[in-house]
């Protein structure tokens, strides 16, 4: 089925090890992004890409770094994991970075110990 | 910046009744309002949109409407079925600084008893 791919589908980590999620889209999008979910939160931002090449600060950068070589991948990093970065992560992407729905995936279930 | 509020954070309905869930916003320049659907462990998913240039929308059971002035948007769901047992989410966009800013509301707990 066509739409956004994320990997793994969960993960433990120890606190102070790195981290890639992986993020790949086949709907050739321009814009991605890359959310957090927290209970009683919501979802909050935390990096995004208008479009290949180009890469900006959402909500809540903070120990996070993301690139974009292409238009398909959208690859988010954790150099040193903390227990706070414990989430649900979700990419999303757009077709365009004007208001326009977003398309999520299935998500990356996240627990730094 | 953007405050979206949302309630309530629970609601519990019959099968057959309808469901609504309110949002509020603070900046005005947000021109655009989805709503999510998330069942537990998925994905969230666009169920519904409206623009700031529309007052209402309608798809079938569901229904948005938008008061610009008063800054506030609803979700209207008719004839509930336990399938609508979900969280919902509302969300206000804007461009800022070229890029499309999303605030989220926290969501609401639909449960529809059979």
């Amino acid at each position: 089925t066509a739409g956004i791919t994320q990997a793994p589908t969960s993960q433990i980590l120890a606190a102070g090890r790195s981290m890639t999620l992986r993020c790949t889209q086949d709907m050739r999008h321009n814009a991605m992004y890359w959310y957090r979910q927290d209970l009683g939160l919501g979802l909050r931002l935390i990096h995004y890409s208008n479009t290949a090449g180009t890469t900006g600060k959402g909500e809540v950068p903070d120990g996070y770094s993301v690139s974009r070589a292409n238009t398909d991948d959208f690859p988010l990093t954790l150099a040193s994991a903390v227990p706070s970065q414990t989430s649900v992560y979700f990419c999303a992407s757009s077709d365009s970075p004007t208001v326009q729905p977003q398309h999520f995936g299935d998500g990356t279930r996240l627990s730094i110990l | 910046g953007e405050n979206v509020e949302q309630h309530p954070s629970t609601l519990s309905v019959q099968e057959g009744d309808s469901a609504v869930i309110k949002c509020t916003y603070s900046d005005s320049a947000s021109n655009y309002f989805p709503w999510y659907k998330q069942e537990l462990g998925k994905r969230p998913q666009l169920i519904i949109d409206i623009r700031s240039n529309v007052g209402e929308k309608k798809d079938q059971r569901i229904a948005v409407t938008l008061n610009k002035t008063a800054k506030h948007f609803s979700l209207h769901i008719t004839e509930t079925q336990p399938e609508d047992s979900a969280v919902y989410f509302c969300a206000a966009s804007k461009n800022s600084g070229g890029y499309q800013k999303v605030t989220f509301g926290i969501g609401t707990k639909l449960q529809v008893i059979p």
